[in-house]
């Protein structure tokens, strides 16, 4: 399979705990972005990556939040002192930059937290 | 800011034709997406407008009036499969994610009666 994968697929924490999600893009992909989904919410836009470099993560929900993408291919979420809104679904998605009137962002399945 | 409205839910029969809206106000407006998302799933691409008309794929249109901040998506020969929720995403200057970047409505959940 040659979609955007997430690891793990669920994520059950205590509220305190910090936690880390994977997420590994199409392979000749070279943006990558990272979504939070609440029930009956859209996608959330929370960072964003092109290569290994962080372009936007001025939508970071607090300074909790961080991610990183340090060779320009996987990228890893850490949620430090979960809290208990913190639990929603991450979702990652990439997309390649062409010449193109637009760019498809490919979601991968996400990865659902629970902060008890 | 963006602002995206769509409906919450909508119902429909097996084989009917739905109309799903979406309107927004954004600034540096610079494409509408559609996509489809089945519970637990991840969303999935379906359409996408920049000019104003209908844009037809198969069972799926979508259309766009930049003048009135409006679009819609038109499923047709709807079928059990089609139960999902349909969410509307703008691509603009304010959406953050560079280029690509979109800013989602909060999804439309479309019920598919037998």
């Amino acid at each position: 399979d040659t979609g955007v994968s997430q690891d793990p697929r669920h994520k059950i924490t205590k509220r305190g705990q910090n936690v880390t999600f994977r997420c590994d893009p199409i392979s000749e992909h070279n943006r990558l972005y990272w979504y939070r989904q609440t029930l009956g919410q859209g996608p959330e836009f929370l960072t964003y990556f092109q290569n290994e470099a962080q372009l936007e993560k001025s939508r970071l929900l607090s300074d909790r939040f961080s991610a990183e993408r340090p060779k320009g291919s996987f990228s890893t979420l850490e949620i430090q002192r979960t809290e208990q809104g913190d639990s929603a679904m991450y979702l990652c998605a990439s997309s390649v930059s062409r010449d193109l009137p637009y760019n498809e962002q490919f979601f991968g399945p996400g990865t659902r937290l629970t902060v008890l | 800011g963006q602002n995206i409205d769509q409906p919450t839910e909508m119902t429909a029969t097996e084989g009917a034709i739905v109309q799903i809206n979406c309107t927004y106000q954004t600034s540096g407006f610079n494409g509408l997406f559609w996509y489809q998302q089945h519970a637990g799933e991840a969303p999935t691409f379906l359409s996408y407008n920049v000019l104003d008309g209908l844009e037809e794929k198969g069972r799926f249109s979508s259309f766009l009036s930049r003048s009135k901040g409006y679009s819609y998506l038109l499923l047709k020969e709807l079928q059990m499969k089609d139960s999902a929720s349909y969410l509307c995403a703008v691509r603009a200057r304010d959406s953050g994610g560079g280029a690509d970047g979109l800013t989602f409505g909060k999804g439309t959940h479309l019920i598919i009666q037998p």
